[in-house]
């Protein structure tokens, strides 16, 4: 059974500050999303990481991919208010490609403090 | 292009009643897929279908739960007898292509009094 594990489950910061929300899967998959839901509301699609070493970039939020390690990060750099919010991240459990369901980790609270 | 589709947004049922939750794809997209939200957690897994098809329904539940997806309309989460357990969020997805990126609804809030 594909397990995903995210840490921290609840993270708060201050603004202008940079942390990192980590991602490990227990089984191999080549296909890693991060999500972002603000309370209430529902899923927004941040990254869709592929292949290993993957990196991919949207203003001040970074995400990787390391298939070996089985772990992503996702970056934030000079953190901002708008930022606050719930952010998963989610496999798919089969490798090779195939529209499947996802695997969400529990998801990290994010708040952002002035 | 519209997004993907839920309704309705809130839902309140009794103990006992059944409970349709409906979802829309995005235009173009034959993949649907079902997840259930329970407070402060992931989102889990329940079904995935494609049209007049179950491809996979390894998290539904063995009773009470059935979903569909038909040729024409949208496609039907449906609750029988529900029990305040059922109380969740129901979230639908949809993809289309290679990279199967899912999109997903707004969700429909299920409350069961």
């Amino acid at each position: 059974e594909l397990k995903v594990e995210q840490n921290p489950l609840f993270l708060s910061m201050q603004e202008g500050k940079n942390y990192t929300i980590y991602c490990n899967y227990s089984t191999t998959s080549d296909r890693l999303y991060w999500y972002r839901q603000d309370p209430g509301k529902s899923l927004e699609s941040l990254f869709v990481l592929l292949s290993n070493g993957a990196v991919k970039q949207e203003g001040r939020l970074m995400a990787s991919l390391d298939t070996k390690a089985r772990l992503s990060t996702l970056h934030i750099t000079a953190a901002v208010h708008d930022l606050s919010a719930t952010y998963f991240c989610a496999v798919s459990p089969y490798s090779g490609g195939g529209a499947d369901g996802l695997t969400f980790g529990k998801g990290t609270h994010l708040i952002i403090q002035p | 292009n519209a997004g993907v589709m839920q309704n309705p947004r809130h839902l309140v049922r009794r103990r006992g009643q059944e409970a349709r939750l409906r979802c829309s794809p995005m235009k173009g997209h034959s993949h649907v897929y079902w997840y259930r939200q329970l407070p402060e957690e992931g989102l889990k897994f329940m079904v995935y279908l494609q049209k007049e098809n179950i491809i996979d329904e390894s998290g539904m539940p063995k009773e009470r739960f059935s979903a569909e997806f038909p040729k024409e309309g949208p496609s039907i989460l449906r609750i029988q007898q529900v029990v305040r357990g059922d109380s969740a969020a129901y979230f639908c997805a949809s993809s289309y292509g290679q990279v199967r990126e899912q999109y997903f609804g707004p969700g429909t809030r299920l409350t069961v009094t």
